[in-house]
């Protein structure tokens, strides 16, 4: 079936640096896409959201930029922070058929080093 | 605090017991939705309501697992039977109005079947 996923399961990035989170969908027809944030503990916190009219969204430090063609999606952060350690779960949409259905990646664990 | 409520944070039971679980979602959202998460992975829708009505239940485990929101505020989730396999963070998340799939997530109830 198709999914979302991503590359890489660990990121270890040093503070003040950009991470960058990538994500992989293979649902041509989704057309809304979100990346939560989940601390340990904690639900899925949301960052930003990005619909497929769109290419690049920016937020507080972070942007996501979605590529249709080849079906990508990424999330930047901006000097990345202590507090920004935390999983990262792309999700993906048809906001046609959506009620909150959002079928998600496995998730990203980024790792903050001093 | 008013985000979305979940409680108990912990449960542990013994296989073939029954649990349930409460949430309260944020005081003016008319969608809720339980989703489920295993270890490593993103979270798995399993259903929602809008207010009272239940219009989205096929992602049900099994039928061993219900949904109910009476009043069209705090909602229920029961697992009758419980199996090892059950075992696995269930979260909740409410949202605004049709359309929004901006979810708020609470910090979910840890099930642990022995």
């Amino acid at each position: 079936g198709e999914s979302v996923g991503l590359h890489l399961p660990t990121l270890s990035v040093q503070e003040g640096d950009n991470s960058i989170i990538n994500c992989a969908y293979s649902n041509s027809a989704s057309d809304y896409f979100i990346w939560y944030k989940q601390e340990s503990g904690k639900g899925p916190q949301f960052i930003i959201d990005i619909r497929s009219n769109m290419d690049k969204r920016q937020g507080q430090r972070v942007t996501v930029l979605l590529n249709k063609t080849v079906k990508h999606l990424s999330l930047q952060i901006a000097a990345t922070q202590p507090g920004d350690s935390a999983v990262y779960f792309c999700a993906e949409t048809l906001l046609a058929d959506s009620w909150g259905k959002l079928q998600f990646g496995a998730g990203t664990q980024v790792v903050v080093t001093p | 605090d008013t985000g979305v409520s979940q409680d108990p944070r912990h449960k542990i039971t013994k296989r073939g017991q029954n649990v349930t679980f409460r949430c309260d979602p944020i005081s003016e959202h008319n969608r809720l939705y339980w989703y489920r998460q295993t270890l490593g992975q993103g979270p798995e829708f399993l259903t929602y309501f809008q207010n009272e009505a239940q219009l989205e239940k096929s992602r049900l485990l099994s039928d061993r697992f219900s949904a109910e929101r009476p009043k069209g505020s705090f909602s229920t989730l029961e697992i009758q039977r419980t199996e090892q396999g059950d075992s696995a963070m269930y979260l909740c998340a409410s949202s605004f109005r049709a359309g929004s799939e901006k979810l708020f997530f609470g910090s979910g109830t840890q099930l642990s079947v022995l």
